[in-house]
C-alpha cells in the first residue's frame, strides 16, 4: 500500500535559520513520483517540485533544496536562510504510475518562521 | 490567466440541506479532483474524474456527489447524508498521468449553522 509520512507536525525556527522538512514514503511500485506542495495561509496549495523514482539527483532552486534517497525511502525538503514568507503548511505527496492519476498526501508539516 | 476558480469562498449549511460547491478550470486539464481538509488530517480524496462524463469515488465519498458534464467544471454536492461536513474543500485539476502535478483552487470553507 502507498503511504506518505511527515512525522513533524509543526516546526518553529527563527528567521535566517535553515530548516529541513522530513518525508518518508512507502510504495511497492518501481515507477512512482514524489511531490512537494506549499499551502500558505490563503489556502491554495502551490506545487513546488516533482521527482520521479529513477532520478535521485538532488535539486536546488534558490533557497530550496530537495534530497531524494531511495535507500531510505525519503524525500526531504530543506529551506536555507528561512524567511517569514516561508511560513506555511508543506505537504509531501506520492503518485504511482498506474493509480488512476491519484496522489496520496502526507498530513503536512506546519512551519513557523519567527522574525 | 489560467487557473482554477472555486466558489463560494465561505458557505454555511443548515441541517438537512444540500449545498453545492463550484469548481471551474480553464487549464484544459482532463482530470479533476475534490479533497477535504480537516485540521491535522492532510488532504483526503472525495471524488475524482479523469474524463468528461466519468468519475470515481475516492476514500471518503459517502455523503457527497459530483457530476462532470463539461471538461472545465466539476461541482461537488454535500448532501444531508454527510453528518460532519464542516471542513475546507479543495478542488484540483491536472493533465492525465501519475507524473502530472495537480493545480489547486483557493478552497471553500463550509460550516454548519
Amino acid at each position: 500500500a502507498q503511504k506518505v509520512t511527515q512525522a513533524q507536525t509543526e516546526i518553529s525556527v527563527v528567521e535566517k535559520e535553515d530548516v529541513t522538512l522530513d518525508c518518508v514514503y512507502e510504495t511497492r511500485d518501481t515507477t512512482y513520483y514524489l511531490f512537494w506542495y506549499k499551502q500558505p495561509p490563503s489556502g491554495e496549495l502551490v506545487f513546488l517540485i516533482r521527482r520521479n523514482s529513477f532520478d535521485e539527483q538532488n535539486e536546488i532552486s534558490g533557497r530550496y533544496s530537495w534530497n531524494f534517497q531511495k535507500s531510505t525511502s525519503s524525500f526531504n525538503f530543506t529551506i536555507t536562510a528561512s524567511q517569514v514568507v516561508d511560513s506555511a503548511v508543506y505537504f509531501c505527496a506520492l503518485s504511482e504510475a498506474d493509480r488512476d492519476d491519484k496522489i496520496i498526501f502526507g498530513k503536512g508539516t506546519r512551519l513557523h518562521i519567527l522574525p | 490567466d489560467g487557473g482554477i476558480t472555486q466558489s463560494p469562498k465561505y458557505l454555511f449549511r443548515k441541517e438537512g440541506q444540500n449545498v453545492t460547491l463550484s469548481c471551474e478550470q480553464n487549464l484544459n486539464h482532463d482530470a479533476m479532483y475534490w479533497y477535504r481538509q480537516d485540521p491535522g488530517q492532510g488532504l483526503r480524496l472525495i471524488y475524482y474524474s479523469q474524463i468528461v462524463n466519468d468519475f470515481q469515488k475516492g476514500d471518503i465519498a459517502e455523503g457527497y456527489s459530483v457530476s462532470r458534464e463539461k471538461k472545465e467544471s466539476f461541482p461537488l454536492t454535500v448532501t444531508s447524508a454527510q453528518k460532519n461536513p464542516t471542513a475546507f474543500y479543495l478542488c484540483a485539476s491536472s493533465d492525465r498521468g501519475g507524473d502530472q502535478p495537480q493545480h489547486f483552487g483557493d478552497g471553500t470553507r463550509l460550516s454548519i449553522l
